[in-house]
């Protein structure tokens, strides 16, 4: 069955520094692979997704993460981060093929200091 | 376009009560899915509609959860008898497509936060 691993259930950073959310998968084929964010009592809402047509995606809010099959990962980053990025990200994998079938991490949750 | 309705936001009941969610997804979305959302984790899966045919029930607790997808839009979960464990926000999502393209974002409802006492 496909998995991902969330390094890190809390992560702080401060106003302004980078941020680096860690996310390694488990797939026997390179699958696809999201990243969602919640916001408090809100449902989750899709921030970039990996289909194979490029490694390096590029997502809302000026969010992106990188593919590395070598490496097994998707971690995402911001050069940024800004007060307004607060919130809970989730790393989720779908297999390549046959029914679409999402599994999400634990979750990071991101703290933004002032 | 409009997003997931779920309802209603919050419920409150006592263990070895029933209640029942609801969950109208965007129009033309084929797939319906819906998760459990324990406080700390990440969603799991509980069962996948495609259209109104079952995918996937496999984390389902059959002998308390039962789910149905009416004329393949809506969707009801219903929970009898609730237990202490089931307290979690459940989430409603719906995707475009499923087989064999899997890599449809999925369009999440607001959830519903239920406490079980």
């Amino acid at each position: 069955a496909q998995s991902v691993t969330q390094l890190g259930s809390h992560v702080s950073v401060s106003e302004g520094a980078l941020v680096l959310l860690r996310c390694n998968y488990s797939s026997s084929v390179p699958p696809y692979l999201f990243w969602y964010v919640q916001y408090p009592n809100q449902g989750l809402q899709l921030l970039l997704k990996y289909t194979s047509a490029a490694t390096l995606v590029k997502g809302i809010n000026g969010f992106e993460a990188e593919f590395k099959k070598s490496e097994t990962s998707f971690h995402l980053t911001k050069p940024s981060a800004h007060m307004s990025d607060a919130a809970e990200y989730f790393c989720a994998v779908s297999p390549s093929g046959g029914y679409q079938k999402v599994t999400f991490g634990i979750g990071t949750k991101l703290q933004v200091i002032p | 376009e409009a997003g997931v309705a779920q309802s209603p936001r919050y419920k409150i009941i006592e263990k070895r009560q029933s209640v029942a969610f609801w969950c109208n997804p965007i129009s033309g979305h084929a797939t319906l899915y819906w998760y459990q959302q324990i406080l700390g984790q990440g969603p799991k899966l509980l069962i996948q509609f495609q259209n109104n045919g079952v995918v996937d029930d496999s984390q389902l607790p059959k002998d308390r959860f039962s789910a149905e997808r009416l004329k393949g839009v809506d969707s009801t979960l219903k929970i009898q008898p609730a237990k202490l464990e089931d307290s979690a926000v459940y989430l409603c999502a719906s995707s475009l497509g499923s087989f064999p393209m899997g890599n449809s974002p999925l369009h999440f409802g607001n959830g519903t936060r239920l406490t079980v006492t």
